[in-house]
């Protein structure tokens, strides 16, 4: 596609449910991030894949947070029994490459918000 | 573990004026350094990035930073600003290229 594609753009939800969040990177890129941007903050590292292989989820809070790219490309950030502090702006990133050298492409974020 | 800093969480300057913007970074190994944009309900975009070689790099709507590695430091800089350069910037550094770490961000605002 032409852009990293993100949804919903907006989530609201009751603390205690699950919720999962979807991105669709660019076409053809190989490493897929996700971030975490609370607001007044900078975007802070969660996970992310290379094709549909899990290289680093040390950003991940908890047990409670799970992603996954099984055809490497589409990916699924998966919340379980979501907490107030878990509102935030969740947002995706595509790059062509796994070096520094190739650019992350940013999506529009999901804003979730657990009430 | 690395670390960024941007002291000036929001920045108001004149529309043609000359701004620079703060990054500090703390790392005990070699890193690459990137700033991004953020206009609002959009997602980040990069303005430039070092790499390696020259310190003084050139990124798009006449942004350029510099690297200073005695000083740990990466600031912005555009010589006059245009009412489209208001929006949300951060800072960003690397040492694998895998785990990207983000300042807290500057909003710069232009005022006409």
């Amino acid at each position: 596609g032409a852009g990293v594609s993100q949804s919903p753009r907006y989530k609201v939800t009751k603390r205690g449910q699950d919720v999962a969040l979807r991105c669709d990177p660019i076409s053809g890129h190989v490493s897929l991030y996700w971030y975490r941007q609370a607001l007044g903050q900078g975007p802070e590292f969660l996970t992310y894949f290379n094709y549909e292989a899990q290289q680093d989820k040390s950003g991940l809070p908890n047990d409670r947070f799970s992603a996954e790219r099984p055809e490497g490309s589409i990916s699924t950030l998966t919340i379980q029994r979501t907490e107030q502090r878990d509102s935030a702006m969740y947002r995706c990133a595509s790059s062509s490459g796994q070096s520094y050298n190739s650019p992350l492409h940013f999506g529009n974020g999901t804003r979730l918000t657990v009430t | 573990a690395q670390s960024v800093t941007q002291l000036d969480s929001q920045v108001p300057v004149f529309e043609e004026a000359p701004v620079e913007l703060r990054c500090n970074y703390s790392s005990s190994v070699s890193v690459y350094l990137f700033w991004y944009v953020q206009y609002p309900n959009q997602g980040l975009q990069l303005l430039l990035k070092y790499l390696s070689g020259s310190t003084l790099v050139k990124g798009i709507n006449g942004f350029e930073a510099e690297f200073n590695k005695s000083q740990t430091s990466f600031h912005l800089r555009k010589p006059s600003v245009h009412i489209s350069d208001t929006a949300e910037y951060f800072c960003a550094v690397t040492t694998t290229g895998n785990q990207f770490y983000f300042g807290t961000g500057t909003s710069l605002t232009v005022i006409p």
